[in-house]
């Protein structure tokens, strides 16, 4: 069963804080993507990745960098968190260039205090 | 602008009750219609896509429709285990590659 895994299901940080959210697919995708998820506002691109180390912004990149070292693996970073970055976060893969099909993570939800 | 709207935000069935969920949308050049039901606590899970306007997608209780406009979740007598949050996204072409845009999703509640 294909798979994406997401590595905390709730996290709780300081303003300022550096926040790393991790992200592991096994199904040999070439895509992953970054989504945040807020209320009344649908999903929203962050990030999204073609290849390995290889990055583009989404709609809305401001405070967030990604990184990609290894095929599987999509790393959000917040550099300074900032209440405004309380949200859920999902990462998802797909097969194609433009996510046709994707497949979620379940999702961090973030809380910055 | 490049937008994807839902209708209802909320919606509350009796069980059996048929219904039709909304998306409506704006974007030059169309790729791909897509629907997602999103369970509490989980992320979005692939349901249909569609490609042309006319074309239809069935999966048990569930027909999704297209239109030049618009696309339709009909749901036919449903039951409890329905009750979820249904997002529609377009794909569309963002100058240099293609882009999934996301309505804000219509939560649906089936009661017994």
């Amino acid at each position: 069963d294909v798979k994406v895994t997401q590595s905390s299901r709730y996290l709780v940080k300081r303003t300022g804080e550096k926040v790393f959210l991790e992200c592991v697919q096994d199904m040999d995708h070439e895509n992953m993507f970054w989504y945040r998820q807020d209320p009344g506002l649908g999903l929203r691109l962050i990030y999204f990745s073609y290849d390995v180390k290889m990055k583009e912004k989404g709609d809305i990149p401001e405070g967030y960098s990604v990184s990609r070292e290894k095929k599987e693996r999509f790393s959000l970073i917040l550099e300074s968190a900032s209440t405004n970055q309380t949200s859920m976060y999902l990462c998802a893969s797909s097969e194609g260039t433009g996510g046709e099909k994707l497949f979620f993570g379940s999702g961090t939800q973030l809380s910055v205090l | 602008e490049d937008q994807v709207t839902q209708s209802p935000e909320a919606l509350r069935l009796q069980e059996g009750e048929s219904s039709s969920l909304n998306c409506s949308y704006t974007v030059s050049g169309l790729r791909g219609l897509f629907w997602y039901r999103q369970d509490p606590g989980k992320g979005p899970e692939f349901l249909f896509t569609l490609y042309s306007a006319g074309e239809e997608k069935e999966k048990e209780r569930l027909k999704a429709t297209l239109t030049k406009k618009e696309s339709f979740l009909h749901i036919t007598a449903p039951k409890p285990e329905d009750s979820a949050t249904y997002l529609c996204a377009v794909q569309a072409w963002a100058g240099g590659y293609n882009k999934l845009i996301f309505g804000a999703g219509t939560r649906l509640a089936v009661h017994p």
